[in-house]
């Protein structure tokens, strides 16, 4: 079975820190995505890469970067966090390029609360 | 850009019922996949059903079948014989079809909480 394993389940941290949230998969998938969730508005892609050192701006990039150094590890990273930022936080990945299937597997979710 | 729809915010249904989720989505692609993921409460989001815009036939998985109306574009999920393991957030998704050496990503809708009665 895909595995995607993410760093923390709860993580609380106060406002201007620097906030390192880490994603594993175990599956050799190219593709790794990170998803912020809050009721009402649904999953909304803050950034993806599609493969080592690769990475694409989502739909809501501003105040977060990432970095991929290894193909199995995707961190999201919030150079100054903020009240805004307090969300649940989603990491996904799926196979990529001249794979069968496109079905992304999702981690348990970080639920980020900014003080 | 592509948009997905879910007019339902909140639904209940009885323990053993049909009930059917609603889902409509904006493209101008010809060639997608469309996904409905579940996310019982405190737990991981996986895959319910997956459908490839090509086919014609809808998808099934065991209790779950889709009504893909391409045309419409409408993609709506029925539960069968619903039991209380399906409570949970269900998300309808639409991926455009990348060609290879693409990237994927999907577009969510809102997410309707589904909740099965006793």
């Amino acid at each position: 079975d895909v595995k995607v394993t993410q760093s923390s389940r709860y993580l609380v941290k106060r406002t201007g820190e620097k906030v390192f949230l880490e994603c594993v998969q175990d599956m050799d998938h190219e593709n790794m995505f990170w998803y912020r969730q809050d009721p009402g508005l649904g999953l909304r892609l803050i950034y993806f890469s599609y493969d080592v050192k690769m990475k694409e701006k989502g739909d809501i990039p501003e105040g977060y970067s990432v970095s991929r150094e290894k193909k199995e590890r995707f961190s999201l990273i919030l150079e100054s966090a903020s009240t805004n930022q307090t969300s649940m936080y989603l990491c996904a990945s799926s196979p990529g390029r001249g794979r069968v299937t496109d079905t992304q597997y999702f981690g348990p979710g970080t639920r980020l609360t900014v003080l | 850009a592509q948009t997905v729809t879910q007019s339902q915010p909140e639904m209940s249904v009885q323990e053993a019922e049909t009930v059917t989720l609603s889902c409509t989505y904006d493209t101008s692609e010809n060639n997608y996949y469309l996904f409905w993921y579940k996310q019982p409460p405190s737990r991981q989001m996986i895959l319910v059903i997956r459908q490839e815009a090509y086919k014609q036939q809808n998808a099934t998985e065991n209790r779950f079948s889709v009504n893909f109306q391409k045309a419409a574009k409408s993609f709506s999920l029925k539960i069968s014989d619903s039991q209380l393991g399906d409570t949970a957030m269900y998300f309808c998704a639409f991926m455009k079809h990348v060609p290879q050496g693409g990237s994927e990503k999907l577009v969510f809708g809102k997410g309707t909480k589904l909740t099965v009665n006793p």
